[in-house]
């Protein structure tokens, strides 16, 4: 089973509106992270935003804020106020254990282009 | 100051070669990894060190061999290289350990895309 769903290959938003990009999440152990990364034309990986499983509040970072639904295992990324710049792959992470774990792999989705116009 | 950089940025080669990639984070964390992104954008782990001690080897051909001088790099050796084996590799880094309410956050390289002909 894929520990980490992207049901959306690509999504199209106009600029300065919002827009919500899915991710659903399968794991069986009670402590975990979730990241989003994003992923330019120019190829790196640029961190966003992070959950953690007991995170009472929902994740916020300046125009990224993370819509997390622990019941329904979703970690949706909402952009709010799209810029063109905003255009790029989006990937949903995550890691199970314990946050100091050695073994911590991160799990990636397939990633969802969003592209944004003007 | 670049935090994880990566050497070369590209790479194209003859399929059966060796080819080396190297990587340096100057973070202090203590654990690195190598993964693989292929054309279809998916990312997979590949290796990750700890302190020098390699503590994930994912099915990965025996043809890749990473090493790890020092816990500040992590080197990625492909020997008789495939055609399979064109992606961006990407180097990464963390710091371990539950102290402080970081995320501990996977630091990424930018990026070494092997091209085998």
């Amino acid at each position: 089973a894929q520990k980490i769903t992207q049901t959306q290959p690509g999504m199209f938003v106009q600029e300065k509106e919002a827009v919500t990009l899915d991710c659903t999440y399968d794991t069986s152990d009670p402590s975990y992270g979730l990241f989003w990364y994003k992923q330019p034309s120019s190829g790196e990986m640029i961190f966003l935003i992070y959950q953690g499983s007991y995170d009472q509040q929902n994740a916020t970072e300046g125009r990224y804020s993370l819509n997390f639904q622990k019941a329904r295992k979703s970690a949706n990324l909402v952009i709010s106020a799209s810029q063109l710049g905003d255009s790029a792959m989006y990937f949903c992470a995550m890691r199970e254990g314990v946050k100091g774990s050695t073994l911590g792999r991160l799990y990636f989705g397939r990633g969802t282009q969003l592209t944004v116009w003007p | 100051d670049t935090a994880v950089s990566q050497t070369p940025k590209y790479l194209v080669t003859q399929m059966g070669n060796d080819k080396s990639i190297k990587c340096e984070q100057n973070l202090g964390h203590d654990t690195m990894y190598w993964y693989k992104q292929d054309s279809k954008k998916f990312l997979k782990i590949m290796f990750s060190y700890n302190n020098k001690e390699l503590i994930i080897n994912e099915t990965v051909p025996n043809r890749f061999s990473p090493k790890s001088p020092d816990k500040a790099h992590l080197n990625l050796h492909i020997n008789s290289l495939e055609l399979g084996d064109s992606a961006v590799y990407f180097c990464a880094s963390r710091q371990t350990g539950t102290g402080g309410s970081g995320a501990n956050v996977l630091t990424f390289g930018a990026g070494s895309r092997l091209t085998v002909l």
